[in-house]
């Protein structure tokens, strides 16, 4: 059973481009969420999905920022007309039941540079 | 507003000795507590999880305690070796519905031989 995966590893961006983070979260887990690390900081909630579905984007700038979980396929985190202060690590989890209690899987994280 | 704080920021300790890092937190309302491994380059992985009523949880060689009267928890490592060199990270979870956790910014722990 495959852990959490997260594609690219690493992905280098020009100020105004685009940045799309792919996770495909462990098999049966149906919730994923998406984290940010800014450097020398925590990990920062950004967004919590179930399929087709977005249940909390409080963390989520309003701008720029979506998040999609599709029927079918990864879960993507989209970044439009990218700046600086994008950069950091992007970390999605999943897990397979909603409660509080329930554990949360970590991908390795996508480090987007922007430039 | 709800905060992890963790202490010290970071520690260096030699191969074989004991080590207790410190997290306080004020998330509210409470539902569990976590401690995550995050080595360099990659995802946290998850040591003990403990809701409030457990004041002790272990796994190997790391045993987490919580007291929820004074919210503080502690991880204690027992025996360090070299590959306990990691990020450890206090999460904690608040009950309200949606999973949101809240991280500390972590004890960054290097074991010297």
């Amino acid at each position: 059973n495959a852990g959490v995966m997260q594609n690219p590893r690493h992905l280098v961006r020009r100020r105004g481009q685009e940045a799309r983070l792919r996770c495909s979260p462990m098999k049966g887990h149906s919730h994923v969420y998406w984290y940010r690390q800014l450097p020398e900081e925590g990990l920062k909630f950004m967004v919590y999905l179930q399929k087709e579905n977005i249940i909390d984007e409080s963390g989520m700038p309003k701008e720029r920022f979506s998040a999609e979980f599709p029927k079918e396929g990864p879960s993507i985190l989209r970044i439009q007309q990218v700046v600086r202060g994008d950069s950091a690590a992007y970390f999605c989890a999943s897990s397979f039941y909603e409660s509080s209690y329930n554990e949360q899987f970590f991908g390795p994280g996508t480090r987007l540079t922007v430039l | 507003k709800n905060q992890v704080e963790q202490s010290p920021q970071s520690l260096i300790i030699l191969e074989g000795k004991n080590c207790t890092l410190q997290c306080n937190y004020t998330v509210s309302p409470f539902s569990n507590l976590r401690w995550y491994k995050q080595d360099t380059g990659r995802g946290p992985v998850s040591l003990t999880i403990m809701t409030f009523s457990e004041n002790t949880k272990s796994n190997g060689r790391y045993t987490a305690t919580l007291d929820a009267d004074t919210k503080q928890s502690s991880l204690h490592i027992t025996a360090s070796q070299l590959s306990d060199s990691a990020s450890y990270i206090c999460v904690v979870s608040a009950s309200r519905g949606g999973n949101k956790l809240v991280f500390g910014a972590g004890t960054i722990l290097r074991v010297k031989s």
